[in-house]
């Protein structure tokens, strides 16, 4: 098993540019979400899908849109990238109905907006 | 909104020491957990704590969990180089069944050989 997998691993844009960040898991988790790291900050979340067909503001959701395109995948949109969203982005599963909400991380996208 | 706060910020010791990293809130975790993260990577769990006051342990690592679930901390014996890391603690909202997670903002540590 693969786990989860997010692609690509390095980005660079320029201010005004668009870009799909995907992830995909195998682990048959009804939740995923992503979250945005920077440092001293910890992680932020900024979108989650409880489950395919549904998803959900986090913390810092402006500047960017998702897609839960079936229960393996779920993409995270910038419309029209900014510095401010220069940072990691990893995208997370759990199972459903695990009380304890134990997350599985993928690696991780490194973007730099210009 | 329920936070987490995280202490020290950043840790850097010799081989050998002891230390505790501390996680505080003002607000009740139904679960807290703690992951590590290696640079250039994910975040990885290394525990799950549920019960007030449950102590666990995984080799020199112990954790513990609040009485009142609003606090954990993470105690390291005997630190070695390959305990260098990002340390965050997670709580999981008691109100939400959401499977979202309340992240602090980490401690950085440190082990010098």
């Amino acid at each position: 098993n693969a786990g989860v997998t997010q692609t690509p691993k390095f980005q660079v844009l320029k201010t005004g540019q668009s870009m799909t960040l995907q992830c995909a898991q195998d682990m048959n988790h009804n939740s995923m979400y992503w979250y945005r790291q920077d440092p001293g900050m910890g992680l932020r979340l900024i979108y989650y899908s409880a489950s395919e067909g549904t998803t959900d503001k986090g913390e810092v959701p402006n500047g960017y849109n998702v897609s839960r395109l079936n229960k393996r995948e779920f993409s995270l949109r910038l419309e029209s990238a900014a510095p401010s969203q220069t940072s990691v982005y990893f995208c997370a599963s759990s199972r459903v109905g695990s009380s304890y909400n134990e997350q599985f991380f993928g690696p991780g996208t490194r973007l730099t907006v210009l | 909104t329920q936070l987490l706060e995280q202490s020290p910020q950043f840790l850097s010791i010799q081989e050998g020491e002891n230390l505790t990293v501390y996680c505080n809130s003002s607000s009740v975790f139904s679960s807290l957990q703690w992951y590590r993260q290696e640079p250039g990577e994910g975040p990885v769990l290394l525990v799950t704590v549920v019960t007030g006051g449950e102590v666990k342990k995984l080799k020199r690592l112990t954790f513990q969990f609040g009485d009142a679930r609003k606090d954990s901390s993470l105690h390291i014996t005997a630190a070695q180089p390959g305990d260098t890391g990002l340390y965050l603690c997670a709580g999981a909202p008691g109100s939400s069944n959401t499977g979202k997670l309340i992240f602090g903002q980490g401690t950085t540590l440190q082990v010098k050989p």
